[in-house]
């Protein structure tokens, strides 16, 4: 059972360029979350997608953008880069649920992550 | 916002030794609550998950954490440390109705031979 994979693994881009991560989801699973995480801290969730749409979004600029496919897979798109976006991307995949009415997302399951290096 | 914190950036132990590594969350209606673990250059490996069942929680590798309501905790432990335990360890809640993880800023568990 494949899990959730991501690409590419490194990727160096200059200021102002764009670039897109990709993430393919855990068999069975059909949301994708993507989150920052920064040299030393904790990972800060992006954006989730489900049904080929955005969920729900964290405090990001819209210069982040993302992509589901009908096949689950997702694109994490970020224009213009700075400097600041230099981190680890990580994309976690999970199932999503409905418990007593309230739409929710069953356990992330997280890739090995892209690492953005923007000089 | 709800947050979680790691009481400790750093914690030092001896192989075969206990591990205990502190986790408060602020105050929310029955949230989830994760540990992670995220081994150098590698990503986020779920532990264990606590979703309002029991509040002992059993995980891999010999760790377990108990979730105290009174006291807003949910500290991980661990009765015997291993040199492959040593990396950066991450509490972590998820509110009810909502997708997005909340991390806490990570412990640094180095394991001395």
């Amino acid at each position: 059972d494949a899990g959730v994979t991501q690409s590419p693994t490194h990727l160096i881009k200059t200021r102002g360029q764009q670039v897109t991560l990709r993430c393919s989801p855990k068999s069975g699973h059909d949301t994708v979350s993507w989150y920052q995480q920064a040299l030393g801290q904790g990972p800060q969730f992006i954006f989730q997608y489900y049904e080929e749409e955005e969920r729900q979004r964290g405090n990001f600029p819209d210069r982040f953008s993302g992509h589901q496919f009908p096949n689950y897979s997702s694109e994490l798109n970020v224009n213009a880069l700075l400097l600041g976006d230099s981190a680890l991307y990580l994309c976690a995949s999970s199932l999503f649920l409905t418990r007593g009415g309230s739409p929710q997302t069953d356990t992330q399951y997280f890739g090995p992550g892209t690492r953005l290096t923007v000089l | 916002a709800q947050s979680v914190t790691q009481l400790d950036s750093h914690v030092s132990v001896s192989e075969g030794t206990p591990v205990l590594l502190r986790c408060n969350y602020s105050s929310s209606y029955s949230p989830s609550l994760f540990w992670y673990v995220q081994h150098p250059n590698k990503g986020l490996q779920l532990l264990l998950k606590y979703t309002s069942a029991a509040t002992l929680v059993k995980g891999i590798n010999g760790f377990e954490a108990e979730f105290k309501k009174s006291e807003t905790s949910f500290h991980l432990t661990k009765p015997s440390a291993h040199m492959s335990d040593a990396a950066e360890y991450f509490c972590v809640r998820r509110d009810t109705g909502r997708r997005a993880l909340t991390f806490g800023s990570g412990t640094r568990l180095q394991v001395q031979p």
